[in-house]
């Protein structure tokens, strides 16, 4: 089947660790996503790519970092400097690298908790 | 300012009953592109419908309807006879033309009681 698999589904870090969050997709998308989602808000995007080895800072970008070596992957780190990392984050690509017009796919999310 | 506005936070309906999503979004494209996303528990985001901002012809998939008018910037989403499934939190997202990522509405919460 074809989508998008993000893992793991919870994670628990203690603080001042880094993490890395997985997001892998089949569909052949050229663009992917990362949100952020808090309690009761709507999402708020992280970074974004549009193309292998080429990524550009989203609204809250500050604290994360990303990489895009493959068409499929775009892993999310959460860094230390991330002052409060407890959130759902999101997985999405959509088809075309041209612009965000095109409809966004998303994962099934993983829930990061800070101990 | 906030480009989609989705003012109702939570709404509660019994089953069968009719219900009606508002969305409100705010942009200077003329060229743009509208979206309506169900997120269940489970906490995946299902994509439910992309409107571009030239064919604001209703539609209707089974027991879901859109109704977008430019007049008044806004693309509200009805459920006709409730389900239980239905309780979710629905997301109205704008992408613009000339932009680089979606804007979303900060979600209405609906709960359907059976």
């Amino acid at each position: 089947d074809g989508g998008i698999t993000q893992s793991p589904k919870y994670l628990f870090r203690k603080e001042g660790q880094n993490v890395t969050l997985s997001c892998e997709q089949n569909l052949n998308h050229d663009a992917m996503y990362w949100y952020r989602q808090d309690p009761g808000q709507g999402l708020r995007l992280i970074y974004y790519s549009q193309i292998v080895n080429d990524f550009q800072k989203g609204d809250i970008a500050e604290g994360y970092s990303v990489s895009r070596e493959k068409k499929e992957s775009f892993p999310l780190t959460v860094t230390s400097a991330q002052k409060n990392p407890t959130a759902f984050y999101l997985c999405a690509s959509s088809l075309s690298r041209t612009g965000s017009t095109d409809t966004q796919y998303f994962g099934p999310g993983t829930r990061l908790t800070v101990l | 300012a906030q480009k989609v506005t989705q003012a109702q936070t939570e709404i509660s309906v019994v089953e069968k009953e009719d219900v009606t999503l508002d969305c409100v979004y705010e942009t200077r494209d003329t060229t743009y592109y509208l979206f309506w996303y169900k997120q269940p528990p489970s906490g995946e985001l299902v994509f439910l419908i992309r409107r571009n901002s030239f064919d604001e012809q209703n539609e209707i998939s089974g027991r879901y309807s859109w109704n977008f008018q430019k007049s008044t910037s806004s693309f509200n989403f009805t459920i006709t006879a409730s389900q239980v499934v239905d309780s979710a939190v629905y997301f109205c997202a704008l992408s613009e033309n000339t932009g680089n990522q979606f804007y979303f509405g900060t979600g209405t919460s609906l709960t359907v009681i059976p």
